[in-house]
């Protein structure tokens, strides 16, 4: 069964970098059928999408975080990543990745646990 | 983008019962139509793809249909363990969006 898990710091200060690790076990991430996400959400504005990334680097971003975020793929790890540069507090939230289901029209169908950041000073 | 409106944003049902929870989109979609469920403290889980297809291991008792700028999911004689948040969620070839969610609690 193929799991997701999230890893990163649970706080980092306002104009910081904010730096998260997806690790995949129980099976590949080098799939050409699947594509992996990062997902946020927060109590006001709910589940937000982030950004998706294929094995191959193939990768695609929410147009409005798009300037300060980097989604990355290491396949030798079996791991992908989220860069989000110059926090605030509006970035406080659950960060969640996931994995797009294949034939699934763009549905998630696994998601690790989450892990919660806050942004503070 | 596509904004992704549920309505209601919460309601309250007795076991038993027939719930339906509306998705509009602001412009028209496919079929890249998700529904979730979500408890607390849990990530969500997909329970519909495709706007009809079950997820294996879902309930029968879920259910998604619509079309164009509109989408419902019904929940047919409501369980104990339906209780939760559910979101809608828009997939159109390169970028998603969610719905802001409804709460189902129970009467």
């Amino acid at each position: 069964q193929l799991q997701l898990q999230e890893s990163g710091p649970g706080l980092v200060k306002p104009s910081e970098t904010l730096s998260l690790t997806c690790s995949v076990s129980g099976g590949s991430i080098s799939s050409s059928l699947h594509y992996w996400a990062w997902i946020r959400q927060t109590p006001g504005k709910g589940l937000e999408w982030i950004a998706r990334i294929h094995y191959t680097g193939s990768n695609y971003y929410n147009s409005s975080l798009k300037s300060r975020v980097t989604i990355s793929v290491d396949p030798s790890r079996n791991q992908f990543s989220l860069t989000l540069r110059s926090v605030t507090a509006a970035d406080t939230a659950i960060y969640y990745c996931a994995r797009r289901g294949h034939d699934y029209g763009g549905a998630f169908d696994i998601w690790g646990r989450g892990t919660m950041v806050a942004v503070s000073s | 983008d596509v904004q992704m409106t549920q309505s209601p944003s919460s309601l309250s049902a007795a076991v038993g019962d027939r719930v339906t929870i509306t998705c509009r989109a602001s412009q028209s979609v496919d079929s890249g139509l998700a529904w979730y469920q979500q408890k607390p403290g849990r990530a969500p889980k997909v329970l519909l793809y495709k706007v009809s297809i079950l997820e294996s291991g879902v309930s029968s008792r879920f259910s998604g249909s619509g079309s164009g700028t509109e989408f419902t999911l019904t929940i047919s004689n409501v369980q104990p363990d339906d209780f939760a948040t559910y979101y809608c969620q828009h997939y159109n070839g390169v970028s998603y969006a969610f719905g802001q969610g409804t709460k189902l609690e129970i009467k």
